[in-house]
């Protein structure tokens, strides 16, 4: 099974200000990793596929990069709607895994 | 657009059974398999089980394997998933979600609950 570790587990930010997520898979998975944000008391919502191709209506702000092991997801100028718990999720093999989260808090 | 919506959660005792179900509706997808994911309160997400879009071909969570059953309808457009044997662990909301040739989950539903307890 594919062990995907994200770091930081929690961030408090403020508005505007640059926020990186970092996802790390146990074994390299080419560009099959993908982001989520959830938001309380909402089911998860699709923010980035493939590593770095943003889903449609999803803010320029949000971007994602990397490949193989280590991947980024860049919130750049934060909003206040963007506190959420951000996941990666591999589908390279079965079993597909989530990241344990990171939560974005807004100072 | 493709929307979900689960039913069939509750409270059940350990080693119970319970069925849930997902309603699609909207757009049709070639080569869309359907998932369960589900989320232990406060916790992460973590896959369960998904089936093709033919529900010809199977895949499950070792966690779940032998007690767990997903299967799908096509002619009523509805996605299942028996649980049996259930644990308290397996207490969660659980999700069914859309997924791309096995890839990305783009399309969600708001959930259902499932609580374990006597």
């Amino acid at each position: 099974e594919i062990v995907l570790t994200q770091s930081p587990e929690f961030q408090s930010v403020t508005p505007k200000e640059k926020v990186t997520i970092t996802c790390r898979a146990s074994q390299t998975i080419g560009s099959s990793l993908h982001w989520y944000q959830q938001k309380p008391r909402q089911s998860p919502k699709l923010l980035i596929k493939y590593a770095s191709q943003s889903m449609s209506g999803v803010p320029s702000r949000f971007s994602g990069s990397g490949s193989g092991t280590d991947f980024t997801l860049t919130i750049n100028s934060l909003e206040a709607e963007d506190a959420a718990t951000y996941y990666c999720h591999q589908s390279s093999s079965l079993p597909f895994t989530f990241g344990p989260g990171t939560k974005v808090d807004i100072k | 657009e493709v929307q979900l919506m689960e039913s069939g959660g509750g409270l059940v005792q350990p080693g119970g059974s319970l069925r849930l179900s997902c309603s699609v509706s909207g757009s049709t997808c070639n080569n869309c398999a359907l998932n369960w994911v589900r989320q232990a309160p406060g916790q992460g997400l973590e896959w369960v089980a998904g089936i093709s879009d033919s529900g010809g071909t199977t895949f499950y969570a070792d966690s779940v394997k032998g007690r767990l059953t997903i299967s799908r309808d096509n002619s009523k457009n509805t996605l299942f998933l028996q649980m049996t044997s259930l644990r308290a662990e397996d207490t969660a909301i659980y999700y069914c979600a859309q997924s791309w040739e096995w890839a990305y989950f783009d399309n969600w539903g708001q959930g259902t609950l499932v609580t374990v307890s006597s």
